[in-house]
């Protein structure tokens, strides 16, 4: 039972350049979620899942696509990479909205956009 | 407009005392969650406790006790018997909204408190 796992750890970006990460999870969990952490401001959502097929924005989704064709995965692309971008990546999924268990998280994608 | 305040960037703490993180919040639901979590230097979140804005008593999870006022709306997290290994980033976070794919759901965590247990 790996959890949640990212892919790649870390990845270096030219501007302009695309790029997508990779979140899986071997749970069964039917939600997942997207957030970047930048120094001082926390963990903000970008975009979300509540299930196979769906996904919806989150605080700051802009810059950013996403897509959930399988239950297990949750990819995030960035088709034209800015500085602004440059972040730590977190996935997390999650049994079911509002659970006492919280969410679990991946180990983070660290990004550097130059 | 910030949701989740944590006003203390760094704290201190001595091995085998207990300390409080603050955390206060703001939400114009009635239905709402907050959840602690820790990073530890190794980049990883744990999540450490959760309290339900229904929920009347606090919550408890081994060493860790959240200490909900629903007026002044604060959940502050109390950690008894400090030990070394829980020096990290300890965020707070809020859920509010619904999960659908309307967009209205948010889940937001505040600036963090850094804690660093002396031996």
């Amino acid at each position: 039972n790996a959890g949640v796992t990212q892919t790649p750890k870390f990845r270096v970006l030219k501007t302009g350049q695309s790029m997508t990460l990779l979140c899986a999870q071997d749970m069964n969990h039917e939600y997942m979620y997207w957030y970047r952490q930048d120094p001082g401001m926390g963990l903000r959502l970008i975009h979300y899942s509540v299930g196979e097929g769906t996904t919806a924005k989150g605080e700051v989704p802009d810059g950013y696509n996403v897509s959930r064709l399988k239950k297990q995965n949750f990819l995030l692309g960035l088709e034209s990479a800015a500085p602004s971008q440059t972040s730590v990546y977190f996935c997390a999924s999650s049994y079911s909205f509002g659970t006492a268990r919280g969410q679990y998280f991946g180990p983070g994608t660290r990004l550097t956009v130059l | 407009a910030q949701k989740i305040t944590q006003t203390q960037p760094g704290m201190f703490v001595q091995e085998k005392e207990a300390v409080t993180l603050d955390c206060t919040y703001d939400t114009s639901d009635q239905s709402y969650g907050l959840f602690w979590y820790k990073q530890p230097s190794s980049g990883e979140m744990i999540f450490l406790i959760y309290q339900g804005s229904y929920d009347e008593q606090n919550a408890t999870e081994g060493r860790y006790s959240l200490n909900f006022q629903k007026a002044r709306k604060s959940a502050n997290l109390v950690i008894s018997a400090s030990q070394l290994g829980d020096s990290a980033m300890y965020f707070c976070a809020m859920r509010e909204g619904v999960l659908t794919t309307s967009g209205t759901y948010k889940y937001i965590f505040g600036t963090g408190t850094r804690l660093k247990v002396l031996a």
